[in-house]
Formats: C-alpha cells, sequence, structure tokens
C-alpha cells in the first residue's frame, strides 16, 4: 500500500484564489511527521511546513498552513491568495517512529501534485 | 549561510562508464540523505547517514551503487558501472537530528544525470 498518497496530479487555479492540496497517508506508528516541500521548474526541492502528529494546532507558515485530520489521516495543504509563483510541483511526505526509534529518518515522498497558476 | 552543495550539476557520460556524484551537507547537519527522483519512480530515498554511518542503504538499487561519507562535510555517491536507466536527478540533502525532534531536510540543487 502506498503510505503518501497525493490523488491530484495536476490543478489550474486562478491567481489570488486560495488552493488545497491533498495528501493522504498510511501509518501504524503513534508518533510521525508530514512534511511540504515545493519544486519549481528550476528543480530544487523547497522545504515548506512541518506537522507533527502530537502537534494539536495546525501548522502555518506565512501564506501556508496545513489542515492536519489525524482521524482521517490526511494532511492537505493550503495555499491563501495564491501568486504566479507558486506554480510548480508540490510534493507531501512522511517521517515515521523517530518518537521511539532514534535514527529513523527517512522521508517517503507521494508522487506530487502540479499546481499551474493562471494569472 | 551555504546551503547543500552538489557537484557536478550535470553530467552526461557512457554506459559502463563510472560515475561518481559529490555532496557537501550544511555545516553543523549531521543526517546527510541520497535520493533519486524519475519519472516513473518518482523520489525514492536511496541511502542515509546519520553522524557519517549509513544507517539505511535498503534504497540502493543494486551493487552497482555504492556511497561513502568519509567525514561530516563530504559524501559521495558512486555508479560502477553505469547503465542507462540510471538517467535521474539524484539529490542530495542534510538536516539535524537530535533526540525525538523532527527537522527538516534541506536539499541540494540535484545532480542530473544522463546515461547513453
Amino acid at each position: 500500500a502506498q503510505k503518501i498518497t497525493q490523488t491530484q496530479p495536476g490543478m489550474f487555479v486562478q491567481e489570488k484564489e486560495a488552493v488545497t492540496l491533498d495528501c493522504t497517508y498510511d501509518t501504524s506508528d503513534q508518533s510521525y511527521g508530514l512534511f511540504w516541500y515545493k519544486q519549481p521548474s528550476s528543480g530544487e526541492m523547497i522545504f515548506l511546513i512541518y506537522q507533527g502528529s502530537y502537534d494539536e494546532q495546525n501548522a502555518t507558515e506565512g501564506r501556508y498552513s496545513l489542515n492536519f485530520q489525524k482521524a482521517r489521516k490526511s494532511a492537505n495543504l493550503v495555499i491563501s491568495a495564491s501568486q504566479l509563483g507558486d506554480s510548480a510541483m508540490y510534493f507531501c511526505a512522511m517521517r515515521e517512529g523517530t518518537h521511539l526509534n532514534f535514527g529513523n529518518e527517512k522521508l517517503t515522498f507521494g508522487t506530487g501534485t502540479r499546481l499551474t497558476i493562471i494569472p | 549561510d551555504a546551503g547543500v552543495i552538489q557537484s557536478p550539476r550535470h553530467e552526461v557520460t557512457e554506459m559502463g562508464q563510472e560515475v561518481t556524484l559529490r555532496c557537501k551537507p550544511i555545516s553543523g547537519h549531521n543526517s546527510l540523505f541520497w535520493y533519486r527522483q524519475t519519472m516513473m519512480r518518482g523520489l525514492e530515498l536511496l541511502i542515509y547517514f546519520n553522524n557519517n554511518v549509513p544507517i539505511d542503504d535498503s534504497g540502493m538499487p543494486e551493487d552497482r551503487f555504492s556511497a561513502k561519507m568519509p567525514n561530516a562535510s563530504f559524501s559521495t555517491l558512486k555508479i560502477q558501472p553505469s547503465e542507462p536507466r540510471d538517467s535521474a536527478v539524484y539529490f542530495c540533502a542534510s538536516s539535524f537530528v537530535a533526540g525525538d525532534k523532527f527537522y527538516e531536510q534541506y536539499f541540494g540543487p540535484g545532480t542530473r544525470l544522463t546515461v547513453t
């Protein structure tokens, strides 16, 4: 089974609108972390936001927020007031079990969503 | 501060040749990761080191791939002999790990490898 599922291969959004990128995950660990990365056409991977499984509040970083629904195992990225520069691939990733198993820092990535902002 | 540095940025080589990719992690980080990105398989972890020690190499495709981290500021990923199916973008990433706190991984710009 896929550990990280991103069901939207591509999205087109009008500039200045909010956009939600979906991510669901599968893990049996109680302690885990969820990350979102942005990959523009230039190719680099840029860290956006992190949510810990024990965090009670949804993470926010500027225009980025994470809609974390633990019972549903979803960690959707919300971008408010989208800009042309937000056009990129977006990857959701998970890190499992570090709380009890120090040394397990590996990230498992989803297949990504290509977001295109329309002027 | 300088980010993760990778070299070369682009590499074109012929099948059968040896390829060496290099990475300098962010100073002070104690974990280093090698990823490979292809259209077919997406982004997959090949190997990672913690305090220069390989922790998980289960993603290394086969014996043709090897990785070393002789010190805290340098790592190599070697492919010998290279094959066309090794063509991909190879990313190096680093992070600081302490206790059970999660830290993001910072990625280098990647090396685009083409094997003809």
